[in-house]
């Protein structure tokens, strides 16, 4: 099935621990994002690939780091400088940048103690 | 960059009802995009539009491009206890290099 996943469900972190959140898809997709949700929120960009080795920073880039050494692999790492790093966390896929749908991953819900 | 406003931001449901909502902008889209979101799950896309005044269905769903390309609009017929959810439109900000950017949501609860 094609389709994207995301890596664990839940995950909890020691604060000042950095921790890195796995999605991959099989979708051919050239585009991924990584997103965050708060509790009753929408969603915010944090950073987004549109090629392999390119990644752009989105609107809350501070604290987070990501890699796009594949084309079916876009890992998120949060690391100690984020803040508020609990939160729910989404990753998307699309054809191409910008103009066409994204299609989410189930979500990684990171809970730092 | 672009905001995409949502109303109502919560509503209730009963049962068989038709329900409603819109999503508005101060500038113009080209393309809008209506995903539902279940508690702990990733967005879903329901229903996507290209052309002002495009109407588009999806069984019990309806969504619509408005005419002036500055809002859409949704609509649930016969709704039922698993419309329940977070409905959110979406569309590419034309302003920051076509990234797609969500509105702040539409939360569907059932009417005690």
């Amino acid at each position: 099935d094609g389709g994207i996943t995301q890596s664990p469900k839940y995950l909890f972190r020691k604060e000042g621990q950095n921790v890195t959140l796995s999605c991959e898809q099989n979708l051919n997709h050239d585009a991924m994002y990584w997103y965050r949700q708060d509790p009753g929120q929408g969603l915010r960009l944090i950073y987004y690939s549109q090629i392999v080795n390119d990644f752009q920073k989105g609107d809350i880039a501070e604290g987070y780091s990501v890699s796009r050494e594949k084309k079916e692999s876009f890992p998120l790492t949060v690391t100690s400088a984020q803040k508020n790093p609990t939160a729910f966390y989404l990753c998307a896929s699309s054809m191409a940048g910008g103009l066409d749908e994204q299609f989410f991953g189930p979500g990684t819900r990171l809970t730092v103690l | 960059g672009q905001q995409l406003n949502q109303s109502p931001q919560s509503m209730f449901i009963q049962e068989g009802e038709d329900v409603s909502m819109n999503c508005t902008s101060s500038s113009i889209f080209n393309t809008w995009l209506w995903y539902k979101q279940d508690p702990g799950e990733g967005p879903v896309l329901l229903i996507a539009l290209y052309k002002a005044g495009e109407l588009t269905s999806n069984g019990r769903l309806t969504a619509q491009f408005g005419i002036t390309r500055k809002d859409s609009f949704l609509n649930i017929s016969a709704s039922i206890p698993s419309d329940v959810g977070i409905y959110f439109c979406a569309g590419p900000d034309m302003s920051a290099g076509n990234k797609l950017t969500f509105g702040g949501g539409t939360r569907v609860l059932v009417k005690p």
